[in-house]
């Protein structure tokens, strides 16, 4: 099945600076790639996600790129905000057609210190 | 409506103990999950209904058993459970089976004595 590593674990940035989350998958079927946020005690939701026929998607602070042949992809949040704070998930997509879930990273702890 | 609901926020029980999560969605979304999400960990799949077809990871013990009465409606039945099985039991819908946003209720948490 696909296997997904996240780094790094926690990752503390200054309020205003950027921040950058990176993700490796191993299955080369799988074509779409969703991060989430997780804010304490909340559920997680969908922040930004990428398909396989796309390298670069941006949406205002919020870019994530995909490297297919190296099979990895990256969040990046610029200009970041104690908003920003919460855990981040990235995710692959099982390919096998049909009613798939996703396989999550272990997370990164993002602590924006003002 | 966009909302996933899942009944109950919070839920204690004994290990002999039979209860059941509930989960609803209006979205006319035809597929839905089970996932659990310990402390500090991912959420991991447990259960799939696509267009009401049942996919499961089989790492799940038997003692949890999900049941899918139609379209919009999603359970988790709970039978003899460990205190290892406490978690927090995330429900999600998506618009169909296959590679797409999921929308994720607020869950349910779990506590087994």
């Amino acid at each position: 099945g696909e296997n997904v590593e996240q780094h790094p674990s926690t990752l503390s940035v200054q309020e205003g600076d950027s921040a950058v989350i990176k993700c490796t998958y191993s299955d080369s079927a799988s074509n779409y790639f969703p991060w989430y946020k997780q804010e304490l005690g909340k559920r997680p939701q969908l922040i930004i996600d990428i398909r396989s026929n796309v390298g670069e998607k941006k949406d205002q602070r919020i870019a994530v790129t995909l490297n297919k042949t190296a099979k990895h992809f990256s969040l990046h949040i610029t200009e970041t905000q104690p908003e920003d704070s919460a855990v981040y998930f990235c995710a692959a997509s099982i390919q096998g057609g049909g009613a798939d879930g996703l396989t999550f990273g272990k997370g990164t702890h993002l602590i924006i210190q003002p | 409506d966009t909302e996933v609901t899942q009944t109950p926020k919070h839920l204690v029980m004994g290990m002999t103990n039979k209860k059941s999560l509930k989960c609803e969605q209006h979205m006319g979304h035809r597929a839905m999950y089970w996932y659990k999400q310990k402390a500090k960990k991912p959420p991991e799949l447990m259960f799939v209904y696509s267009y009401e077809k049942l996919s499961i990871n089989e790492s799940v013990p038997s003692r949890f058993s999900p049941e899918c009465p139609n379209s919009s409606l999603l359970n988790l039945h709970l039978h003899a459970l460990q205190p290892e099985d406490s978690a927090l039991y995330l429900c999600a819908s998506s618009l169909r089976g296959g590679p797409g946003e999921l929308f994720f209720g607020e869950g349910s948490r779990l506590t087994v004595l």
